[in-house]
């Protein structure tokens, strides 16, 4: 099992520019999240999908959109990059009966 | 709402040295507690957790941690730290719902030759 993998590792946009982020899981879990990490604040969600078909806003949305594109896979969408959102991202998925989320390995944005 | 905090940013300990960090949370329920190890450039990697039972619960790479409900607390020790360890450490509190997971801001740990 690879678990969960993101696309891609490191990236740099110009702002305004667009891309989206690639997240897939093999664990057969419902539910997945993306987060994305900054100094000193931890893991902060952006949002959300309890199952395939929804998806939910967390605590940071703003300039975010994302697609559960079947059960496996999570894309997360920046539309018109801003440097704000230079980040690290985390994809992550969770296994329902034991509450435990399991991380993918990240992408690095910078947006100049 | 739940909430974590970690106190301290950072740590240093000599390479052989003990280890403890400090977990504080506040969650309205009895909470699901984690602990995540991320190295440098690499994602999160779950060290333990608790659920219920037993308030000492052990995890991997000689790590433990222990949940005292009457001080709202999950501190993370370790006996004897070696040089592989510096990482960052977060605490994390949940319940069973989709979206109630939070984490704190971490806790970064250098270890001395």
């Amino acid at each position: 099992n690879a678990g969960v993998t993101q696309t891609p590792k490191f990236q740099v946009l110009k702002t305004g520019q667009s891309m989206t982020l690639q997240c897939a899981q093999d664990m057969n879990h419902n539910s997945m999240y993306w987060y994305r990490q900054d100094p000193g604040m931890g893991l902060r969600l952006i949002y959300y999908s309890a199952s395939e078909g929804t998806t939910d806003k967390g605590e940071v949305p703003n300039g975010y959109n994302v697609s559960r594109l079947n059960k496996r896979e999570f894309s997360l969408r920046l539309e018109s990059a801003a440097p704000s959102q230079t980040s690290v991202y985390f994809c992550a998925s969770r296994q329902q009966s034991y509450n435990e989320q399991f991380f993918g390995p990240g992408t690095r944005l910078t947006v100049l | 709402a739940q909430s974590v905090t970690q106190p301290d940013i950072h740590i240093t300990v000599s390479e052989g040295a003990s280890l403890e960090l400090r977990c504080n949370y506040s969650y309205g329920a009895t909470p699901y507690l984690f602990w995540y190890v991320q190295s440098p450039g690499q994602g999160l990697q779950l060290l333990l957790k608790y659920f219920s039972g037993d308030t000492l619960v052990q995890g991997i790479k000689g790590f433990e941690a222990e949940f005292k409900r009457s001080q709202s607390s999950f501190n993370l020790r370790k006996p004897s730290v070696h040089w592989s360890d510096a990482a960052e450490y977060f605490c994390a509190v949940g319940g069973s719902g989709n979206n109630d997971m939070r984490f704190g801001a971490g806790t970064r740990l250098t270890v001395k030759p």
